[in-house]
């Protein structure tokens, strides 16, 4: 079956600054990538997706880029905000199901 | 209505008991999904139905028994669990269960098995 890897698992940047995080797959098959953001006590909320057709995707402060020779996809985060920290989740799909990766606590300090 | 709904939202029950999740979405999705999810971890699919029939059980114990009245709501039947089922479960949907479709997640109900 599909394998996520996720890194790193914590990341501490200062407001402003700007958040890299990085996942892998391992089934070619995956064709759908979405991150989630979930903050403590409350569900996954999806931030931004990529389907394996398109290389970059950009929404506002969020972009996410994916390289299928390499099976690895990345979330960038600008001008990170305190209200950004939370825990983010990659997933990679094929066909009907998500597999996650372990996810990444985000941390980010006025 | 672009949510997912959940009810409880916490739950404390004996290893005895018998008690049912339920989940229910009006955005005219035709699959919904079961997940658990344990502290600081991902969540784990359990289940997956797709215009109503059960299309996917990942190996969960039978003591979990999922139920799909109508394409609307979803429960999960619970007995005789034991202290490690204590988690978070969550409920999703999307549009028809196929490949490259975003799953909307509700805001779950916390289990605590004693």
């Amino acid at each position: 079956g599909e394998n996520v890897e996720q890194h790193p698992s914590t990341l501490s940047v200062q407001e402003g600054d700007s958040a890299v995080i990085k996942c892998t797959y391992s089934d070619s098959a995956s064709n759908y990538f979405p991150w989630y953001k979930q903050e403590l006590g409350k569900r996954p909320q999806l931030i931004i997706d990529i389907r394996s057709n398109v290389g970059e995707k950009k929404d506002q402060r969020i972009a996410v880029t994916l390289n299928k020779t390499a099976k690895h996809f990345s979330l960038h985060i600008t001008e990170t905000q305190p209200e950004d920290s939370a825990v983010y989740f990659c997933a990679a799909s094929v066909y009907s199901t998500l597999t996650f990766g372990k996810g990444t606590m985000l941390l980010v300090s006025p | 209505d672009t949510e997912v709904t959940q009810t409880p939202k916490h739950l404390v029950m004996g290893m005895t008991n018998k008690k049912s999740l339920k989940c229910e979405q009006h955005m005219g999705h035709r699959a919904m999904y079961w997940y658990k999810q344990k502290a600081k971890k991902p969540p784990e699919l359990m289940f997956v139905y797709s215009y109503e029939k059960l299309s996917i059980n990942e190996s969960v114990p039978s003591r979990f028994s999922p139920e799909c009245p109508n394409s609307s709501l979803l429960n999960l039947h619970l007995h005789a669990l034991q202290p490690e089922d204590s988690a978070l479960y969550l409920c999703a949907s999307s549009q028809g269960g196929g490949a490259r479709e975003t799953q909307y997640f509700g805001p779950g109900t916390r289990l605590l098995v004693l």
